[in-house]
């Protein structure tokens, strides 16, 4: 079964703190992508980055890290100085290898960054 | 390039009303899902398409939800007749089926009311 946990439900940080989601996934495919997207208070999911199985390099993105670990399932999404304008809901999300096929998304960690 | 395209924005009826939500997708993306968000049971995947033609509707709650996609450039979801438990947040997205572009964009959301 193909499963993504997102056992943080909500996380409360102060502004320049870091902050880690963590995300844990479940699956039986050897090539797989797994997602990030971020849903801010205006509602529309915003797409963050997709990560291939075959690779396990982290990424980093300006404020933005990730972590992907096979070992472990687990793909975490580090924010570094957080900011107010990271407060948001961010989903995690797991995808088959073939791109018509749906994604499987975890339940979401509730970001509140106060100032 | 504008982005996934979704009608209405917010939309509030009466129980037993029929309702039709409005999608048109990422021109050149040829895989488009709806989505339905609440905070009881967060983001839920009702349907996708590929190509036009239907190829996963197990999460489509029941018969009074349909959903059509008689060509590239748009796609509804029909509630006929809906009922208060319906009101929900519905998300279309869509992906494109070449290369490795397979991230979903997701459109605003139609938040749909149904008293």
């Amino acid at each position: 079964a193909q499963k993504v946990t997102q056992a943080q439900t909500e996380i409360s940080v102060v502004e320049k703190e870091d902050v880690t989601l963590d995300c844990v996934y479940e699956t039986r495919d050897t090539t797989y992508y797994l997602f990030w997207y971020k849903q801010p208070p205006s509602g529309e999911l915003v797409f963050l980055i997709r990560r291939n199985s075959f690779d396990e390099q982290n990424e980093i993105s300006g404020r933005y890290s990730w972590n992907f670990q096979k070992s472990t399932s687990s793909f975490n999404f580090t924010i570094t100085a957080s900011q107010v304008v990271d407060s948001a809901v961010y989903f995690c999300a797991l995808g088959p290898p073939y791109n018509t096929d749906k994604l499987i998304f975890g339940t979401g960690t509730r970001l509140q960054v106060f100032p | 390039d504008a982005g996934v395209i979704q009608s209405p924005r917010h939309e509030v009826t009466e129980m037993g009303q029929e309702v039709t939500l409005r999608c048109k997708p990422i021109s050149g993306h040829n895989s488009l899902f709806w989505y339905r968000q609440t905070m009881m049971r967060g983001l839920e995947l009702l349907i996708y398409f590929n190509n036009n033609v239907p190829i996963d509707d197990s999460g489509m709650p029941e018969d009074r939800f349909s959903a059509k996609m008689p060509n590239a450039s748009f796609s509804t979801l029909k509630i006929q007749p809906s009922e208060p438990r319906d009101s929900a947040v519905y998300f279309c997205a869509t992906a494109s089926g070449v290369g490795k572009s397979y991230e979903q964009y997701f459109g605003p959301g139609t938040r749909l009311t149904v008293t």
